[in-house]
């Protein structure tokens, strides 16, 4: 079945520090991927997406996520985060013709300070 | 431009009560859609629209009914509301078409029946 896994539903990183989260998907093609981020309260904002070509994909606020179709995962990271960071970051795809997303469960981050 | 709006952002309901959640957007965008976040489990497609007098259901419509009259409204009724109906509601849009269109969210509404 088509699927979204985000491993970590928490993950707590100082201030400063580098920020890798993990998405994986099922599925038996190349789905269209985005990350969205969700701030206390806050309606859902995307960051960044991925469709095609370049499997680096630059986002707002200094995300980045690679798209590595070998292991079925596309990552989301950024080299230093800052305390507006904390928040929580949902990964989605789209994996077939109805074009409806399917999302992860989610992963809070709570920043250190 | 507003957005997406949803109104109430909070509402407090008793078993059986029924109530409408607000949903509009000043985007132009014919696809809307109705999600539930509850903890744990991301976001549940409730019901979804493609355009103005055309609704359809997604992967947790019972106990949700919609409809889409005008091209900016997509409210979502309540029937008979139930404690498993607690939760937070989102309204998301987006431009229909092509797969890789940004889907914009409303802030939400918080619900809880007792």
């Amino acid at each position: 079945a088509q699927s979204v896994t985000q491993p970590d539903i928490h993950i707590t990183v100082s201030e400063g520090a580098s920020l890798e989260l993990r998405c994986n998907y099922s599925y038996g093609a190349t789905p269209y991927l985005f990350w969205y981020v969700q701030s206390p309260g806050q309606g859902l904002q995307l960051l960044l997406k991925y469709f095609s070509g370049d499997t680096l994909v630059q986002g707002i606020k200094g995300f980045e996520a690679e798209f590595k179709r070998s292991q079925s995962s596309f990552n989301l990271r950024k080299p230093s985060v800052h305390w507006s960071d904390a928040a929580e970051y949902f990964c989605a795809a789209i994996m077939d013709s109805n074009y409806q997303l399917i999302w992860g469960a989610g992963t809070k981050l709570i920043i250190k300070p | 431009n507003a957005g997406v709006t949803q109104t109430p952002k909070f509402q407090v309901l008793k078993t059986g009560q029924s109530m409408t959640l607000q949903c509009a957007q000043d985007m132009n965008h014919e696809y809307m859609s109705w999600y539930r976040q509850d903890p744990g489990m991301g976001l549940r497609l409730i019901h979804y629209s493609v355009g103005a007098g055309i609704t359809d259901q997604g992967e947790v419509p019972n106990g949700y009914n919609v409809s889409r009259s005008t091209t900016e409204d997509f409210p979502l009724r309540l029937l008979s509301a139930a404690p498993s109906q607690t939760s937070v509601y989102f309204c998301a849009s987006k431009r229909q078409g092509r797969p890789q269109e940004t889907q914009y969210f409303g802030p939400g509404t918080r619900l809880l029946v007792l």
